[in-house]
């Protein structure tokens, strides 16, 4: 199975810092077929998971463009560039180029 | 609006069945694939089954491979997922998700297996 591994685990940041998480894949996400298959999503406290990055680097529908997400075969980055209170929560990064499906273990955005 | 509404869980003993539903409505049904993803209680996140937009495939990680059977009834805009044998491991919440690239996730179901 693909193993993603997200750090830092957990992130304390002050609102207006600029933040990044990590997730690195254990195999290569580049499918056959030319794509990418890495989500990122959000889970604020008590909600569903909310889709914030999608195929690695394209923003969801109504999300702030302070989100950006970049990499390419094993290693990928979440980008805030100015974090706002909303943000707090549990990240998470997600391939679907292999099966199982994995996700990673999370990295929970504090205030500091 | 994309809105999917899970139902059909609840309290169940080790060793039985439950069948969750979900309603799916803002998008045309019938061309994608769905999928159930669950968190157990205070953890991250498992893939737990996919379905193939005609329901002709489907897919399933090892730790539900033979006791969960996902499908669908594209002329009701509703996925399903039969879970049987089940598990104290198997207690968490269960969301239905339009599939990626781009997913639509519902507010999630609760399933408690204990005795």
């Amino acid at each position: 199975d693909v193993v993603l591994t997200q750090t830092p685990p957990t992130l304390l940041a002050t609102i207006g810092q600029s933040v990044s998480i990590s997730c690195r894949s254990s195999q290569s996400l580049l499918h056959s077929n030319g794509n990418t298959y890495l989500n990122w999503l959000l889970q604020r406290t008590g909600q569903s998971p909310q889709p914030l990055i999608y195929l690695v680097s394209k923003l969801e529908s109504g999300v702030p463009n302070r989100f950006s997400g970049s990499g390419s075969g094993t290693d990928f980055t979440l980008k805030i560039s100015g974090v706002e209170a909303e943000d707090l929560g549990v990240y998470y990064c997600m391939q679907f180029t292999h099966y199982p499906w994995t996700f990673g273990g999370g990295t929970k955005l504090e205030l500091k | 609006e994309v809105q999917l509404v899970e139902s059909g869980g609840g309290l169940v003993q080790p060793g039985r069945s439950l069948k969750l539903s979900c309603v799916a409505s803002g998008f045309t049904f019938n061309n994608y694939w769905m999928t159930w993803i669950r968190q157990a209680p205070g953890k991250g996140l498992e893939w737990v089954a996919s379905i193939t937009n005609t329901g002709g495939s489907t897919y399933y990680p090892d730790s539900v491979k033979g006791r969960f059977t996902i499908s669908r009834d594209n002329a009701k805009s509703t996925l399903y997922l039969q879970m049987n044998s089940l598990r104290s491991e198997d207690t968490a919440t269960y969301y239905c998700t339009r599939a990626p690239p781009r997913t639509y996730w519902g507010q999630g179901v609760m399933v408690t297996v204990s005795s």
